[in-house]
């Protein structure tokens, strides 16, 4: 299995709303991130774990938190949120750090709606 | 600090004419760079790597790419273009420091016409 899957694909919520993204991969990656991407835009790096550690919090704010319960899940939860949130949430494994050459492997993305 | 730049962010070519997506890239270390493409409302997927074994570098669906140490360059070809080639392309360079950081180029809509 070589995928990363992403649930859900579309999400609207309103700016009160709690919501989760989940993302996960059976590759036996051990280093998994989060990004954001605005339309026309290369992807944003928010957060990175490695061996289910948070490594790198690219300061984000605290309406997004991260949690990666097991090597092969990741979740972001989301908590009023503001319209400028809407944007293409990417998740991405790779196989550990820190080995610089390890391409990351990237899922479809869910594309959220802040209303 | 490692930068890509994409010269040029909208590239138009005919079906079958060759394909050429610039990138040029910053590093004070030796850099590790890939290509990605992404199609509409999809994912990135990987079109090929650099880590310093091979300057030419072959990639998947025709693709291949050249490292040039003294253009600071790693520009993105292929042959012939097909409709299916139209996407959006990044550029990328591994960030230092080992911490799995991707710094992008601004990335490159590739227009294929009929």
């Amino acid at each position: 299995d070589t995928e990363v899957t992403q649930t859900p694909k579309h999400l609207v919520m309103g700016m009160t709303n709690k919501k989760s993204l989940k993302c996960e991969q059976h590759m036996g990656h051990r280093a998994m991130y989060w990004y954001k991407q605005k339309a026309k835009k290369p992807p944003e790096l928010m957060f990175v774990y490695s061996y289910e550690k948070l490594s790198i919090n690219e300061s984000v704010p605290s309406r997004f938190s991260p949690e990666c319960p097991n090597s092969s899940l990741l979740n972001l939860h989301l908590h009023a949120l503001q319209p400028e949130d809407s944007a293409l949430y990417l998740c991405a494994s790779s196989q550990e750090l820190p080995y610089p050459a390890m391409e990351q492997f990237f899922g479809p993305g869910t594309r959220l709606t802040v209303l | 600090a490692q930068s890509v730049t994409q010269l040029g962010s909208h590239v138009s070519v005919s079906e079958g004419a060759l394909v050429l997506l610039r990138c040029n890239y910053s590093s004070s270390v030796p850099p590790y760079l890939f290509w990605y493409v992404q199609y509409p409302n999809q994912g990135l997927q990987l079109l090929l790597k650099y880590t310093s074994a091979a300057t030419l570098v072959k990639g998947i669906n025709g693709f291949e790419a050249e490292f040039k140490k003294s253009e600071t360059s790693f520009h993105l070809t292929k042959p012939s273009a097909h409709m299916s080639d139209a996407a959006e392309y990044f550029c990328a360079v591994s960030g230092s420091g080992n911490t799995g950081r991707l710094i992008f180029g601004q990335g490159t809509t590739l227009q294929v016409k009929p």
